[in-house]
C-alpha cells in the first residue's frame, strides 16, 4: 500500500526556515516525482514545486523561487522541502503528494506550519 | 503565473448533473492533456478523481466525466449525490514555465 508520511506541525518565527520531511512505503521514491502543494486556512491548493524521480531534477513554482529547494535521500526513500524566510502569509497545511501520469494520485497527511511571533 | 480560473460555487439537487469549468491558456489546459480533477471534503486529503483529461482513477465512480475544449476544461458529475458536496480543484501543467498550477476551487452544494 502506497504511503506517504509526513513529519509533524511546525511553530515557527517570522523570518525562520521550516523543513519537511516526506517518507514514502509501499513504493521506490526512485520510481515517481513527488510535487509539495500547500493549502492556506480555507483556501485553495497552491502548488508548489516537484523533485523529479530521476537525477534530482527540480521545478518550483515563481512564487517560491529563491525561497524553496526540494531534495531527497534515496537510502531512506525520503523527500524534503525546505522553505525559507517565512511570514505569516505562509501558515499553511503542506502536502507532499506523488506523481501520476501528470497527476496526483496520493497524498502525504499533511504538515500544518504556523508562522507567529 | 494565475491561476486556473473556476467559478467558486455550484449547486444542483439530488438526482441532477451539474458541471464545474476550469479556464486557461494555450500554455496549459489548451496545450497539454494533463489536466486533472481533485474532489476534497473538508478537513481531508484532495481526492483524485480525473486525470489526463478523460480518465478515471480505479474505484472512482463513473458519474465523474472530464472533457476538454479549447482553454477550458470541465467535470461533469451526473446523478448527484449528498456525498459529492466537496470542493472541487482542478490542475494542469504550464508548458512554458514547467510547472503545474490548480484552479482556485469550486465549492459544490448538493441542495
Amino acid at each position: 500500500q502506497v504511503q506517504l508520511v509526513q513529519s509533524g506541525a511546525e511553530v515557527k518565527k517570522p523570518g525562520a526556515s521550516v523543513k519537511i520531511s516526506c517518507k514514502a512505503s509501499g513504493y521506490s521514491l526512485s520510481t515517481y516525482h513527488v510535487h509539495w502543494v500547500r493549502q492556506a486556512p480555507g483556501q485553495g491548493l497552491e502548488w508548489m514545486g516537484i523533485i523529479k524521480h530521476s537525477g534530482d531534477a527540480t521545478d518550483y513554482a515563481q512564487n517560491f523561487q529563491g525561497r524553496i529547494t526540494l531534495t531527497r535521500d534515496t537510502s531512506t526513500d525520503t523527500v524534503f522541502m525546505d522553505l525559507t524566510s517565512l511570514t505569516s502569509d505562509d501558515t499553511a497545511l503542506y502536502y507532499c503528494a506523488r506523481d501520476f501520469a501528470w497527476a496526483i494520485d496520493s497524498w502525504g497527511q499533511g504538515t500544518l506550519v504556523t508562522v507567529s511571533s | 503565473h494565475s491561476a486556473l480560473t473556476q467559478p467558486a460555487s455550484v449547486s444542483g439537487s439530488p438526482g441532477q448533473s451539474i458541471t464545474i469549468s476550469c479556464t486557461g491558456t494555450n500554455s496549459d489546459v489548451g496545450g497539454h492533456n494533463s489536466v486533472s480533477w481533485y474532489q476534497q471534503h473538508p478537513g481531508k486529503a484532495p481526492k483524485l478523481i480525473v486525470y489526463e483529461v478523460i480518465y478515471r482513477p480505479s474505484g472512482v465512480s463513473n458519474r465523474f466525466t472530464g472533457s476538454k475544449s479549447g482553454n477550458t476544461a470541465s467535470l461533469t458529475i451526473s446523478g448527484l449525490q449528498a456525498e459529492d458536496e466537496a470542493n472541487y480543484f482542478c490542475k494542469s501543467y504550464r508548458q512554458t514555465s514547467s510547472t503545474w498550477v490548480f484552479g482556485g476551487g469550486t465549492k459544490l452544494t448538493v441542495l
